[in-house]
């Protein structure tokens, strides 16, 4: 069954601190897309990445960097030099191809990870 | 830019009141997902549709929730004789092509409150 699991529920941390935020998926099928989602309090989600599971470069986009290594089935998200608006809850997210049938695509999220940055 | 959008923002409702909430995906887009956010809990999957076809609704929790998307652009999700469980913020999501291999961008959420 496909799940993703992020067991890290709150982090705090002190600005200019780097973070971490882990991200472990299941899925059974060979093609499948992960995504990161930022969610401040004002409630958005706002799209940070997307990856599909046949590239697995790392990516850095200014302060933001992802690691995606498969044989561990993780995809984790690091801010280096943290600032206090990177307050949010950070949701990593999976579709799967429907390879195996029943998926349209449909989003699983993780239960988030709040970060709170203090300045 | 338009992004997608939701109203209303907020709904407060009494329990079996029936409610309808709406949202306008970004221009062209194929693809239009609803999920609910219970409080401190990541988005849950409810319906999808290409174009103006429903073709999940296995998401949905009861058959008072009903979904529809007629013209293939705006959507429209019902909950009828609401009840209190049924508090939540209700997202919606459009991409481009099949969400599965496009990425999904979300409108702000309505808020609804059933008391």
């Amino acid at each position: 069954a496909q799940k993703v699991t992020q067991a890290q529920t709150e982090i705090s941390v002190v600005e200019k601190e780097d973070v971490t935020l882990d991200c472990v998926y299941e899925t059974r099928d060979t093609t499948y897309y992960l995504f990161w989602y930022k969610q401040p309090p004002s409630g958005e989600l706002v799209f940070l990445i997307r990856r599909n599971s046949f590239d697995e470069q790392n990516e850095i986009s200014g302060r933001y960097s992802w690691n995606f290594q498969k044989s561990t089935s993780s995809f984790n998200f690091t801010i280096t030099a943290s600032q206090v608006v990177d307050s949010a809850v950070y949701f990593c997210a999976l579709s799967e191809a429907g390879n195996y049938g029943g998926s349209q695509g449909n989003l699983i999220f993780g239960k988030g990870t709040k970060l709170s940055v203090k300045p | 830019g338009a992004g997608v959008s939701q109203s209303p923002r907020y709904k407060v409702a009494k329990r079996g009141q029936d409610v309808a909430l709406r949202c306008d995906p970004i221009s062209g887009h194929v693809s239009l997902f609803w999920y609910q956010q219970a409080l401190g809990q990541g988005p849950e999957f409810l319906t999808y549709f290409q174009n103006e076809a429903q073709l999940d609704k296995s998401g949905l929790p009861s058959d008072r929730f009903f979904a529809e998307r007629p013209e293939g652009s705006v959507s429209t999700l019902k909950i009828q004789r609401t009840q209190q469980e049924d508090s939540a913020v209700y997202l919606c999501a459009s991409s481009r092509d099949r969400g599965g291999r496009d990425t999904q961008y979300f409108g702000p959420g309505t808020r609804l409150t059933v008391l």
